[in-house]
């Protein structure tokens, strides 16, 4: 059974228009990440909550937000997609973030901007 | 930089062993892993290994550490189609413990 559900699989939006992207976990997990992968490149940390305290990274555009109104879901907000923001989006948690501990993976969203 | 690297492409045929590997930048990092990613799926944690390992076997996968030369190497014997994906390794950074720095990625391709 699926433990870290993305939803949805393939994502089109229209340039400039909002779109989120919604992840669930069933692991009751405290950490949530979304990582950013465009195409044949690595995964990249985008921010990511520890329990209810968020952490963007540095680098990550203010055109990217997120939520998470509970332990079991959490959302990308793309306020106004470019193209450049193509790409697919990984969702993943762990139990407590620490170094030993298994980071499980979402099957991804894949974005399209047109 | 937070660069990590790995070589792009490897082909094998199938039952050979494959190594791949990957250099890392810091020297610090606690955990390094591996994951695989199918085509069109997200990343599967195949095997990790602290920093204080130089080996960690795990059935058909072995994991070798230098850290002395910053390099990691994943080594599948027996190499099977079904192992044929994009091989990420990952360093976690010691002073920040939630946050991965992803390799480019390993195409491997088992050709029978």
């Amino acid at each position: 059974d699926a433990m870290v559900i993305q939803n949805p699989r393939y994502q089109v939006t229209q340039f400039g228009k909002p779109v989120t992207l919604s992840c669930s976990q069933t692991l009751n997990h405290n950490v949530m990440y979304w990582y950013q992968q465009k195409s044949s490149q690595a995964p990249k940390l985008l921010f990511h909550y520890y329990d209810k305290d968020f952490n963007n990274e540095a680098d990550t555009p203010d055109n990217f937000q997120s939520r998470r109104p509970n332990t079991s879901f959490c959302f990308l907000d793309i306020r106004s997609p470019g193209l450049g923001d193509a790409a697919m989006y990984l969702c993943a948690t762990s139990r407590d973030g620490t170094g030993g501990t298994e980071a499980f993976f979402g099957q991804g969203t894949r974005l399209t901007v047109v | 930089g937070e660069d990590v690297e790995q070589s792009l492409f490897l082909s094998v045929r199938e039952g050979d062993s494959s190594v791949i590997n990957c250099t890392y930048t810091d020297s610090s990092s606690t955990y390094l892993y591996w994951y695989k990613q199918e085509p069109g799926a997200g990343l599967q944690l195949l095997t990790y290994i602290f920093s204080n390992m130089d080996m960690k076997q795990d059935q058909r996968l072995t994991v070798l550490l230098n850290k002395k030369d910053k390099h990691l190497s994943l080594r599948i014997a027996d190499t099977q189609t079904g192992d044929s994906a994009i091989y990420f390794c990952a360093e976690r950074k010691s002073y920040n413990t939630d946050k991965l720095i992803f390799g480019t990625g390993t195409r491997l391709q088992v050709f029978p």
